[in-house]
């Protein structure tokens, strides 16, 4: 079965910038669209990024997406950091085998110091 | 504006089922497939079920296959999950969410507010 592997947890100061990486365990990356949602605690996941690199409407662009195929993973950068940032984030793909099973990572926790 | 209103949780012996409610507005429902995903106590987030716009395709995860079944009724903008034989591992908050398109596979761009299924002797 597909996974998806993030880090447990990630930090960074205000005003920094950090990544948060999402590697694919089976077939390419680029083979299936990989969102990213943002949890924060309490309430129930946002879309920040999807189709890999887009962006939503009012979704700050301090956050991208990009995936990259020699490491077969997927990543997300957030820059200029913020204390709101502060929360879970998840990516989330497909199974080339059932096109309609989302597949999640298990999500990272950003601590913003 | 787009909103999805949960209801139907509660706490259920082991082996008794439930049925969560989604209820939809702001957005033309039939226009768009649905998703359940799950996130137990402490944990991450898993997909459960999905429904394309017209109920003509259906996914389900293999941890609840056989016991949960999906369901949408378009004339009533809602969407259900009728969730049989519970186990303990079935205790999570449950999340209903609008995908961006009509079918698979498409983002989930809109979740509802959550609801907690408690299983519990």
């Amino acid at each position: 079965n597909l996974m998806l592997t993030q880090p447990h947890s990630v930090s960074g100061s205000p005003g920094k910038t950090i990544t948060i990486s999402c590697t694919r365990s089976s077939g390419r990356i680029a083979s299936n669209f990989v969102q990213w949602y943002q949890q924060r605690p309490g309430s129930s996941p946002t879309i920040v990024i999807y189709e890999d690199d887009k962006r939503p409407s009012g979704v700050p662009d301090r956050f991208s997406g990009s995936i990259d195929s020699s490491s077969n993973s997927a990543s997300l950068t957030i820059s200029g950091l913020k204390t709101e940032d502060e929360a879970d984030y998840y990516c989330q793909s497909y199974d080339n085998t059932h096109l309609a099973h989302l597949v999640f990572g298990g999500g990272t926790k950003l601590t913003v110091l | 504006e787009v909103q999805l209103v949960q209801s139907g949780g509660g706490v259920v012996r082991p082996g008794g089922s439930l049925r969560l409610s989604c209820a939809a507005s702001g957005f033309t429902f039939d226009d768009y497939g649905m998703s359940w995903v799950r996130q137990g106590p402490g944990k991450g987030l898993e997909w459960v079920s999905g429904i394309n716009w017209n109920g003509g395709s259906i996914g389900y995860a293999d941890s609840v296959k056989g016991r949960f079944i999906i369901s949408r009724d378009n004339t009533k903008n809602s969407l259900y999950l009728q969730v049989n034989s519970l186990r303990a591992e079935d205790t999570a908050f449950y999340f209903c969410a609008r995908h961006s398109g009509g079918s698979f596979p498409t983002p989930l761009d809109f979740w509802g507010q959550g609801t907690l299924v408690t299983v519990s002797s």
